[in-house]
């Protein structure tokens, strides 16, 4: 069973710090892993999905990381804005089945002005 | 308007009634799924399809009954509600020619007094 460990769990920075969201996951025959935000009482936005084949994925400030090969994921947040300040989840899918995500408990940013 | 909907966004019913959350996208995705999001245990896969009529387990299951006679449907209902199953509720849907990149509805908060 796959099991999603996101470090840390809570993080606090003051407004323009560069910074770097961990997720690691057990089983790496994985097809694709997606970073979503969630703010707070919304429900999930899809920020960047990355292929099992490829190692980076940009999307503006947000550029995500995956080593498959030793179950890891990490999301870099450039030049953080107080509008980043939400949780951050990363969910692999697998290879197999009906390709159903497991999810990480979550990162809950906070960037202060 | 395109996308995936919910309703209601919220609701408050009390112990041994049932309940049905209403689930509704645009896009004629394949795949929909159901979960429930909790302090604790983050977001775990109560049901999924891949297809209309074509329905599976996740995780956490019991006390809970979907039905998808058409694509874009796929209510979740709860026969006799239970105080544990007080929680938010997430609608999600994905397709094969997008990698299965997941889309989620707003949420249904339900609450069972």
């Amino acid at each position: 069973k796959q099991e999603v460990t996101q470090i840390p769990a809570a993080l606090s920075v003051p407004e323009g710090e560069n910074l770097v969201l961990n997720c690691s996951f057990t089983d790496s025959a994985i097809y694709n892993l997606q970073w979503f935000r969630q703010d707070p009482g919304k429900g999930l936005t899809s920020l960047l999905l990355i292929q099992s084949s490829q190692r980076e994925q940009t999307s503006g400030r947000l550029n995500a990381s995956l080593d498959k090969s030793s179950g890891r994921s990490t999301l870099y947040i450039a030049a953080s804005q107080p509008g980043d300040s939400a949780t951050y989840l990363c969910a692999p899918r697998p290879n197999s089945g009906y390709s159903t995500l497991t999810f990480g408990k979550g990162t809950m940013l906070l960037v202060s002005p | 308007d395109a996308g995936i909907t919910q309703s209601p966004r919220y609701k408050i019913t009390e112990t041994g009634r049932q309940v049905t959350l209403m689930c509704h996208q645009t896009w004629s995705h394949s795949y929909m799924f159901w979960y429930r999001q909790d302090l604790g245990h983050g977001l775990r896969l109560i049901y999924y399809s891949a297809a209309a009529d074509i329905t599976d387990k996740g995780e956490v299951p019991d006390g809970y009954v979907v039905s998808r006679s058409k694509t874009e449907n796929f209510p979740l209902t709860l026969e006799s509600a239970t105080r544990s199953q007080t929680s938010v509720y997430f609608c999600a849907s994905s397709e094969f020619l997008s990698s299965y990149e997941q889309y989620f509805g707003p949420g249904t908060r339900l609450t069972v007094t």
